[in-house]
C-alpha cells in the first residue's frame, strides 16, 4: 500500500506566528499533491494544491513548498490567526488514476 | 447551490445490522469515492467508481458494499460483516481524473 507520512500529528502555534506541517512519500508516480483542511463535524475542504514540475506555489497566506528529490512536501501557513485551527490533511495522486492517498492529518491549534 | 449532500448526519446501527448512508452530488461528477475516518488515521479508501454500474475496491472494502446506478448518487452500506463501523464516512466526488475531489460533510455512524 502506498504511504504518505505527514508530521506533526498536532501543532500549536501562537497568533501571528507560521504553521509548518510537513509530508514525505515514497511513490515516485505521484503527480499531484493536494493539502486539504477540515473543521470539525464537516468534510475537508481543497487548500491548495502543487504538482512536482514546481518547487513552491503561494496562495495569500498559505505556501506548498516541494523538494521532490527528497519526495517531501511541506504547508506553510504565515501570519496563523485563530480561524485556522483545524485539522489538515496532506495527500498524494498517482499518474495513472484518480485515488488519493491521505496522510495522517495534523491538528492544528492558534491561540489568540 | 451544487455540492455533495451525505444523510443521515448521525446513524445508529445495532448489532448484526445492515445500514445504508446516503451519497449524492448534483455537480455533474463522473467519479465518486467513500472514505472512512478514524482518529490519527487520515482518510482510508473504501470503495470508489468512475463511472455509472462500474466500481472498485479501496483499501478497506471488507464488510461494505456499494452501488453505483445513478451518476449522481453512490449509497454505501456498512455489512453485519464489519465489525467495528464506527467512524466518520465521507463521500467525495471529481469531474475528471485530474481534477481536486469535494467532499461532503461526512455521516457518523455508532454502534448502539
Amino acid at each position: 500500500q502506498q504511504q504518505v507520512k505527514q508530521s506533526p500529528q498536532s501543532l500549536i502555534v501562537q497568533k501571528g506566528g507560521i504553521s509548518i506541517i510537513n509530508c514525505a512519500y515514497e511513490n515516485t508516480a505521484f503527480d499531484y499533491f493536494p493539502w486539504y483542511q477540515q473543521f470539525p463535524g464537516k468534510g475537508p475542504a481543497l487548500l491548495i494544491a502543487i504538482r512536482p514540475d514546481v518547487s513552491e506555489k503561494k496562495e495569500g497566506r498559505f505556501t506548498i513548498s516541494f523538494n521532490k528529490s527528497a519526495k517531501q512536501f511541506s504547508l506553510h501557513i504565515m501570519d496563523s490567526q485563530p480561524g485556522d485551527s483545524a485539522t489538515y490533511f496532506c495527500a498524494a495522486r498517482e499518474t495513472s488514476g484518480s485515488r488519493l492517498t491521505f496522510g495522517e492529518g495534523t491538528q492544528l491549534t492558534v491561540n489568540p | 447551490d451544487g455540492g455533495i449532500t451525505q444523510s443521515p448526519k448521525y446513524l445508529f446501527r445495532k448489532e448484526g445490522q445492515n445500514v445504508t448512508l446516503s451519497c449524492e452530488q448534483n455537480l455533474n461528477h463522473d467519479a465518486m469515492y467513500w472514505y472512512r475516518q478514524d482518529p490519527g488515521q487520515g482518510l482510508r479508501l473504501i470503495y470508489y467508481s468512475q463511472i455509472v454500474n462500474d466500481f472498485q475496491k479501496g483499501d478497506i472494502a471488507e464488510g461494505y458494499s456499494v452501488s453505483r446506478e445513478k451518476k449522481e448518487s453512490f449509497p454505501l452500506t456498512v455489512t453485519s460483516a464489519q465489525k467495528n463501523p464506527t467512524a466518520f464516512y465521507l463521500c467525495a466526488s471529481t469531474a475528471v481524473s485530474n481534477q481536486p475531489q469535494h467532499f461532503g460533510d461526512g455521516t457518523r455512524l455508532s454502534i448502539l
